[in-house]
């Protein structure tokens, strides 16, 4: 079983709706989540950590699902510069062991 | 602005050059890492250094080495690069307690 896994997609969405995607992770001790946004031959950024009680930055929404070890990231009213790859990264606490997923791609279209 | 800094955006090397790799950040943080970055493979650790002249091997480290004689500096050294070596290279740092990562705007590497 993969460690991190993601749906490559790419999701096809038009501007202004709402666009959600999971990432599953393996190891039932992992201790920090995180979502990362890369956009096209640039380097992967901080978008936001997820904590247990769930997170909220404006349009954006992340949560974690520790029973069913699962993380999610909630896109509302989607704009054509959010088109990116997201990217799920799971720190599993052993030595700061570090996993990211594959990423899904994200594609707003006007 | 906090910066974690690649020496070279793009580099062309030829088949079985030594290749030096510069990363520079900062921000004073303990943690360096090498990454690669290949279509379908997503990101791949290739070496980690927690510490002035500690080194780990990632998951890759084959074919590559590190040095990391200063805080601030980690450098990834291709012995004989090879073709199988064309990548994207990400070089990332964190501080203890990894609360996430920065990362440099990479170099793509092509070897012929």
């Amino acid at each position: 079983r993969k460690e991190v896994e993601q749906d490559p997609g790419p999701f096809n969405v038009p501007e202004g709706a709402t666009v959600a995607f999971n990432c599953t992770y393996s190891n039932s001790a992992s201790q920090s989540f995180f979502w990362y946004r890369q956009d096209c031959r640039k380097e992967p950024k901080l978008l936001m950590s997820v904590y247990s009680s769930g997170n909220e930055d404006g349009r954006f929404t992340a949560q974690l699902n520790r029973a069913s070890q699962y993380i999610s990231l909630l896109i509302r009213d989607s704009k054509l510069s959010d088109s990116a790859t997201y990217l799920c990264v799971v720190n599993e606490g052993r030595d700061d062991k570090i996993i990211f997923g594959k990423g899904t791609r994200l594609h707003i279209l006007p | 602005d906090v910066k974690v800094t690649q020496s070279s955006r793009y580099l062309v090397k030829r088949t079985g050059e030594k290749v030096f790799l510069e990363c520079v950040q900062d921000m004073d943080h303990e943690n360096m890492f090498w990454y690669r970055q290949d279509p379908g493979l997503g990101l791949r650790l290739i070496y980690f250094s927690y510490d002035v002249k500690m080194k780990e091997k990632g998951d890759i480290p084959e074919g590559y080495s590190v040095s990391r004689e200063k805080k601030e500096r980690f450098s990834l050294i291709l012995e004989s690069a090879s073709t199988n070596q064309t990548s994207m290279y990400l070089c990332a740092s964190s501080s203890t307690g990894f609360i996430g990562y920065t990362f440099g705007s990479g170099t793509r590497l092509t070897v012929v």
